[in-house]
């Protein structure tokens, strides 16, 4: 089972601040199957990337998606208010199905 | 507009059921894979089960495999889960998620989960 893993728990930045959020998988993965996704508080999550680098429709370009193997990123390069939320990276693998990792919480500083 | 509208949550003891509901709108449902992820209180998101446009690839997370069953009926643009011996720890906002991964003839090809609906809460408590 391929668990993931991200960092840092709480990322707390001020407007117009880059954030740069970690997803750390437990063996090598393919970029193909790696997703992210942001949470507002009570909301559903919204999809950000797939393919680790691919933004889904209507998402802004100051959001970008990187890496391979093991190690992925997701870069927020000028945060506005809305940006202030939960982010999980997320898997398809084998088993399970999929994963979600434990999340990063980008707060306001 | 694309849109995804779950129902059928509610407070149940533990041992009992419910059947959740997610009904589509706004887009072929029959063309595309779902899946059922939950989150307990203040905690991240946890996928539950994954079904296949047609219905015939299935699986569950190891956590409801047994008591919990997905299906889905094309021609009413519906989404199911029935849950059986519910646990305090199923206790979750439950929401239904489109999927647009789908298998190839070689590989599956996988976009994420685009359109989620708002989520239908599930306590189990005596």
């Amino acid at each position: 089972e391929i668990v993931l893993t991200q960092s840092p728990g709480t990322l707390s930045l001020s407007p117009g601040e880059r954030a740069t959020l970690s997803c750390r998988a437990s063996q090598s993965v393919s970029s193909t199957y790696l997703a992210w996704y942001q949470q507002r508080p009570d909301q559903a999550p919204r999809l950000l990337m797939y393919g680790a680098s691919n933004r889904a429709t209507g998402i802004p370009d100051r959001f970008s998606g990187s890496g391979s193997g093991t190690d992925f990123t997701l870069t927020i390069s000028r945060l506005e208010p809305a940006d202030f939320a939960v982010y999980y990276c997320q898997l398809y693998g084998s088993s399970p199905i999929f994963t979600f990792g434990p999340g990063t919480k980008v707060d306001i500083k | 507009q694309v849109q995804l509208v779950e129902s059928g949550g509610g407070l149940v003891k533990p041992g009992g059921s419910l059947r959740l509901s997610c009904a589509a709108s706004g887009f072929t449902f029959s063309d595309y894979y779902m899946s059922w992820i939950r989150q307990a209180p203040g905690k991240g998101l946890e996928w539950v089960s994954y079904i296949s446009n047609s219905g015939s690839i299935i699986y569950y997370a190891d956590s409801v495999k047994g008591r919990f069953t997905i299906s889905r009926d094309n021609a009413k643009n519906s989404l199911y889960l029935q849950m059986n011996s519910l646990r305090a720890d199923d206790t979750a906002v439950y929401y239904c998620a489109r999927d647009l991964g789908f298998w190839g003839i070689l590989q599956y090809y996988y976009y994420g989960m685009d359109v989620w609906g708002q989520g239908t809460t599930v306590t189990v408590s005596s």
